[in-house]
């Protein structure tokens, strides 16, 4: 079967640093991504990694390591606006198939 | 900027009645996507389409339908709602079988008594 795990739920405080971590069972890799949820609205992309190594985009980082089937999404300085859902999501196969997404982890920015 | 549209925000509907729910895409994109969503269980797909007439199951396609006529639209059909179906539902899609980045609709909150 096919499994993405990462933490239910992360608190963390304003201009801190957190990693939400993922790691990943399935049956073939081609690419990990993760996607942010505020509540009520829709998820969006925020990050794709597919090698080894560590992607960075502004306040976020995303970062893969393929042996250890471990992923993780580093957000820095964090603010309030930061507590969000946060997904990731595994392409498993090539060709005309869908994302897997994990369970989501719910990040708390507290003062 | 990609839009992905879904009918309604909130939709209340009687248990037995055939709901259906619409999704549109104003790119020009492949896949497109359903997925339902509930408190700790994530994302769910229930059925997806990568082309015009064509379909595939998700995850938990029990209890649904799903209709693709027209490349932008997606429309996501339960054929007798119970109330085990109350649930956020999102439709995505993305340009083509490469892609990694799903674009998603804001959400339809249904509520079936």
């Amino acid at each position: 079967g096919q499994s993405l795990e990462q933490p239910s739920e992360v608190t963390a405080v304003e201009g801190a640093i957190v990693q939400i971590n993922c790691t990943y069972q399935t049956s073939g890799f081609y690419g990990l991504s993760w996607y942010q949820q505020h509540d009520g609205g829709a998820p969006t992309f925020l990050s794709y990694n597919a090698l080894d190594g560590l992607e960075e985009t502004g306040r976020f980082s995303s970062f893969l390591s393929r042996s250890d089937s471990y992923g993780y999404l580093l957000l820095q300085e964090l603010q309030m606006k930061d507590s969000a859902s946060y997904f990731c999501a595994v392409r498993d196969h090539e060709g005309n198939t869908p994302l897997v997404f994990g369970k989501g982890t719910r990040l708390s920015v507290i003062a | 900027d990609v839009k992905v549209t879904q009918s309604s925000r909130y939709l209340v509907k009687r248990t037995g009645e055939k709901v259906f729910l619409e999704c549109v895409q104003d790119m020009d994109h492949e896949n497109m996507f359903w997925y339902r969503q509930d408190p700790g269980l994530g994302l769910r797909l229930i059925y997806f389409s990568y082309d015009v007439k064509m379909k595939e199951k998700g995850d938990i396609p029990e209890g649904y339908s799903v209709s693709r006529e027209k490349k932008e639209r997606f429309s996501l059909i339960l054929e007798s709602a119970s109330t085990n179906q109350t649930s956020m539902y999102l439709c995505a899609s993305s340009p083509n079988t490469d892609s990694y980045e799903q674009y998603f609709g804001p959400g339809t909150r249904l509520t079936v008594t």
